[in-house]
């Protein structure tokens, strides 16, 4: 267990609804990453948090969006859901640095119908 | 731009036999390299990491790596499979510059199955 949480596990909205994921990152890391995970792919890097700071952001559209907590939780909103954001959302965080390992939560399985 | 590529989607042996998953990166500078493991439903576990030390690398559960700069790999390999290694494993590229501001770049996975 990596001491990364993340709720709920699962959650099924309709197209057009928002919804918020949330993290709890690993006790002593102040970076949290999120990522997509379609069905059979690899993680899609969706942005980064830094001390309550985005610094960084991969291809994905304004809709979604995040917030990192001073405790350095997190949360990830998608408004406008549409049936393509359906996939497994990750959330990773770690210490600093590029050699850093990540530490992920177990994930949300979010289904747009 | 660093990239990643695992050639083979699904690997299959048999338990016992070798495993070998493999991987290759594309990076301008000297890269740092993840092997990590997912199993169903389940989130992503690291198995072992090249930071630019030795680059023989070994990891959890039996599983080491190569870093071999002159043909751009980091292949993953075990010596002898057994049933609970069935998993998807990824490759992936750490990015970004020498402060905070890192993501990790992902291969498309690579499934791997083992039969009794």
């Amino acid at each position: 267990e990596t001491g990364v949480t993340q709720s709920p596990t699962h959650l099924i909205k309709t197209r057009g609804q928002q919804v918020t994921l949330r993290c709890s990152s690993q006790s002593g890391h102040n970076t949290v990453s999120w990522y997509q995970q379609a069905l059979g792919q690899g993680p899609q890097f969706i942005f980064q948090y830094y001390r309550e700071e985005e610094n960084g952001r991969g291809n994905f559209p304004p809709r979604f969006s995040g917030l990192q907590f001073p405790n350095y939780s997190s949360e990830l909103n998608v408004n406008a859901l549409e049936l393509d954001d359906s996939a497994l959302y990750l959330c990773a965080s770690s210490p600093s640095g590029l050699d850093a390992e990540a530490f992920f939560g177990q994930g949300t399985r979010l289904t747009v119908v | 731009a660093q990239s990643v590529t695992q050639l083979g989607s699904h690997v299959s042996v048999s338990e016992g036999a070798l495993v070998l998953l493999r991987c290759n990166y594309s990076s301008s500078v000297p890269p740092y390299l993840f092997w990590y493991v997912q199993y169903p439903n389940q989130g992503l576990q690291l198995l072992l990491k090249y930071t630019s030390a030795a680059t023989l690398v070994k990891g959890i559960n039996g599983f080491e790596a190569e870093f071999k700069k002159s043909e751009t790999s980091f292949h993953l390999t075990k010596p002898s499979a057994h049933m609970s290694d069935a998993a998807e494993y990824f490759c992936a590229v750490s990015d970004g510059d020498a402060g905070n501001n890192r993501k990790l770049i992902w291969g498309l996975g690579t499934s791997l199955a083992v039969n009794p």
